[in-house]
């Protein structure tokens, strides 16, 4: 079956760099992604991977994909305050065909001076 | 462009009532869906329409209908509230039905049956 597992905490401090973790089961994943939940808010979509790629960068933010271990992880560099929310790793399987996400249960980053 | 926009953002309901919750888009998506996050869990798909008059179910269908009249909007009813139909919804649309489309999420509607 289809699943998206993460670590549900991570604390750093302010200017350090976090690194999320993610795994996932289906192979077929054509996109990966990494959403963003400020709290109260909705989600929004921070970054994604195509599955032939290895990494992204973009900014602060870097996106490592290894296909053979199913794991896909964001590094945010120089963290700050800001960064402070709920980060969610979501899968979009093949057998879906159209875009069905299937989400993680969501990491609670906690920035700190 | 407003985006997503959803009605109510909170609601409290008794066991038994039905509702229904608003989701309207203005960007001409043609697919829209329903989340529901539950604590500790991601969010689960309920229902998803790829276009006007098209809708199909999710991972957690039981209990919610849905229809799609318009391209805009996309309704999600409760038929009979149930308490383990507590969460918080949430309403996405993008453009594209398949391929890298990015989901454009409403701020969503905390939901409350006693």
């Amino acid at each position: 079956g289809e699943d998206v597992e993460q670590s549900l905490f991570l604390s750093v401090r302010e200017g350090d760099s976090s690194v999320i973790n993610c795994t996932y089961t289906d192979s077929s994943s054509t996109y990966l992604y990494w959403y963003k939940q400020e709290p109260g808010a909705g989600l929004q979509l921070l970054t994604y991977i195509f599955s032939n790629m290895d990494m992204k960068q973009d900014q602060r933010l870097t996106v490592l994909l290894n296909k053979k271990d199913k794991h896909l992880s964001l590094r945010i560099a120089d963290t700050q305050t800001g960064d402070s929310a709920i980060y969610f790793c979501a899968e979009t399987p093949f057998s879906g065909g159209y875009n069905k996400l299937i989400f993680g249960a969501g990491t609670r980053l906690a920035v700190h001076p | 462009n407003a985006g997503v926009t959803q009605t109510p953002k909170f609601q409290v309901l008794k066991t038994g009532q039905s509702m229904t919750l608003q989701c309207a888009q203005d960007m001409n998506h043609e697919y829209m869906s329903w989340y529901r996050q539950d604590p500790g869990m991601g969010l689960r798909l309920i229902h998803y329409s790829v276009g006007a008059g098209i809708t199909d179910q999710g991972e957690v269908p039981n209990g919610y209908n849905v229809s799609r009249s318009t391209t805009e909007d996309f309704p999600l009813r409760l038929l009979s509230a149930a308490p383990s139909q507590t969460s918080v919804y949430f309403c996405a649309s993008s453009q594209e039905s398949t391929g890298m489309g990015e989901q454009y999420f409403g701020p969503g509607t905390r939901l409350t049956v006693t």
